[in-house]
């Protein structure tokens, strides 16, 4: 079946340095594709999105870059700040609307102070 | 105020009760969702709805069913709870297909324990 998957659980930065979270989506018709910040014991919060016409876009401190040919997509953190520390997940659609978002299984990111 | 408001936040019931989760949002939105997060797991889609007359199926619906009594108002019910169904349920809200983002806004989650 199509699966969203994180190629590593955990990931501890220093502060200060700038962390790069991976992401495996295996749907070719996957259209869409959102990062979330989740803090512990809060829902998850949008971060960025970006549609597959695009192979990067940028935020505040974020930068996501989608690479359609091996279907992988990362969440860059610039500068990683304490209150950085949370689960990121990646979440795709394969039709624009989020109706079906699929969600991959997260990974936590450990700001070292 | 949270904009996206789920009650109880946290709940600790038997096997066969009947439990309702509740979400109630300010936002606006039509559209309203339940999610459900196992630990280590992503978020698994049960119900969503995209207006007071609309329920959809997610993929995994069983054992739950939903009610959408207003625009601002989405309930999840699980009407004869298992152990397994322990999970942290979120609730969430959208605008509708075509805005700019797909964005997603939880609710702080409710926790439940079926023992």
């Amino acid at each position: 079946g199509e699966s969203v998957g994180l190629h590593l659980p955990t990931l501890s930065v220093q502060e200060g340095d700038n962390s790069i979270i991976n992401c495996a989506y295996s749907n070719s018709a996957s259209d869409y594709f959102i990062w979330y910040k989740q803090e512990s014991g809060k829902g998850p919060q949008f971060i960025i999105d970006i549609r597959s016409n695009m192979d990067k876009r940028q935020g505040q401190r974020v930068t996501v870059l989608l690479n359609k040919t091996v279907k992988h997509l990362s969440l860059q953190i610039a500068a990683t700040q304490p209150g950085d520390s949370a689960v990121y997940f990646c979440a795709e659609n394969s039709n624009f609307g989020n109706e079906k978002l699929t969600f991959g299984t997260g990974t936590r990111l450990t700001i070292i102070p | 105020d949270a904009d996206v408001t789920q009650t109880p936040r946290n709940r600790i019931t038997k096997t066969g009760k009947r439990i309702m989760l509740e979400c109630s949002q300010t936002k606006g939105h039509d559209r309203m969702y339940w999610y459900r997060q196992d630990p280590g797991l992503g978020l698994q889609l049960i119900y969503y709805s995209f207006d007071v007359k609309d329920i959809n199926k997610g993929e995994i619906s069983d054992g739950y069913s939903v009610s959408r009594q207003a625009q601002a108002k989405f309930s999840l019910s699980l009407e004869s709870a298992i152990p397994n169904q322990t999970a942290l349920y979120f609730c969430a809200t959208s605008a509708v297909k075509g805005s700019s983002t797909g964005e997603l806004f939880f609710g702080e989650g409710s926790r439940l324990t079926v023992l």
